[in-house]
C-alpha cells in the first residue's frame, strides 16, 4: 500500500489484559514514530525509532508499555495489564529524511 | 518547563478572511518546525515545513513564519473557505536536527459561510 498502515482500527478490551497495536510503515521510510491522542488532546510522543539506532523511548508513559521494530519496517506497540487510563487513539508516523511524517489513521483503544 | 503552546481556544472566521494560528515554544532550539491538518477521526496530513534558517514558506494558500528569537511560528490561511475546518497542530525537533517531534496542542479552525 502507499501509506501508513495500523491494525487493528478499534480494539475494546477488559481491564488488565494485553494488546497489540501493529504499524506498517511506508517502504524505505528510515523513521518510525508512535503517538497516542486523547479525546480533544494533542499528539503525546511515545517512542521513535530512526533506522539502525536504539529508539528514544523517552515517552512511554510506563514499563507497561514496549515497542519494537522488527528488520527496520513494521512495528509493534503493546500494552501490558491495560488501565481504563489507556483509553485513546494511538498513530503512528513515518519518515524518511525529510522529516514530513506521514500518519495512519490510528487504532482505537478502549479499555472497559 | 518545556512546551509548545497554541491557541487552545477554537478560531472562528469568517469565509474568505486570513485565519491567523500561532505555536509558541520555551526552552527547545529545533532545526525544523511543521504544521500539519487533522481532520475529525483522521490522522494529521503534513502541511509544511519551514527550517530555522528560514523566515517564510509559502504554499498555495499557505504561508508560514518562523521566528527563532521570539520562539515563535505563525501559520496563516488565506482566503479561508469552510472546507478548511480543522485542527491544526504545529510539531518542532526538540532535540535539533534529530527528527524527533513533538506536537503542540493543536487549534481548531472553524472557517463560517
Amino acid at each position: 500500500g502507499a501509506g501508513v498502515s495500523q491494525s487493528p482500527s478499534n480494539k475494546v478490551t477488559e481491564k488488565g489484559k494485553d494488546v497489540e497495536l501493529r504499524c506498517d510503515p511506508i517502504s524505505g521510510h528510515t523513521a518510525l514514530y508512535w503517538y497516542r491522542q486523547s479525546l480533544g488532546q494533542g499528539l503525546e510522543f511515545l517512542i521513535y525509532f530512526q533506522g539502525n539506532s536504539a529508539p528514544d523511548k523517552s515517552g512511554l508513559p510506563s514499563d507497561r508499555f514496549s515497542a519494537e521494530r522488527t528488520g527496520g519496517s513494521v512495528s509493534t506497540l503493546t500494552i501490558q495489564r491495560t488501565q481504563q487510563e489507556d483509553s485513546a487513539v494511538y498513530l503512528c508516523a513515518s519518515s524518511f529524511f525529510t522529516g514530513e511524517l506521514f500518519f495512519g489513521e490510528g487504532s482505537r483503544l478502549t479499555v472497559l | 518547563s518545556q512546551k509548545i503552546e497554541q491557541n487552545s481556544e477554537a478560531l472562528n472566521i469568517q469565509e474568505g478572511k486570513t485565519a491567523t494560528l500561532t505555536c509558541n515554544y520555551t526552552n527547545y532550539s529545533p532545526a525544523y518546525l511543521q504544521w500539519y491538518r487533522q481532520d475529525p477521526g483522521r490522522g494529521p496530513v503534513f502541511l509544511l515545513l519551514i527550517r530555522e534558517n528560514e523566515k517564510e514558506k509559502r504554499k498555495e494558500r499557505l504561508k508560514v513564519t518562523f521566528d527563532t528569537t521570539l520562539k515563535q511560528s505563525l501559520f496563516h490561511i488565506t482566503a479561508s473557505q469552510p472546507a478548511d475546518s480543522a485542527t491544526y497542530l504545529c510539531a518542532l525537533d526538540i532535540t535539533s536536527g534529530t527528527y524527533k517531534y513533538i506536537f503542540g496542542t493543536g487549534t481548531r479552525l472553524k472557517v463560517l459561510a
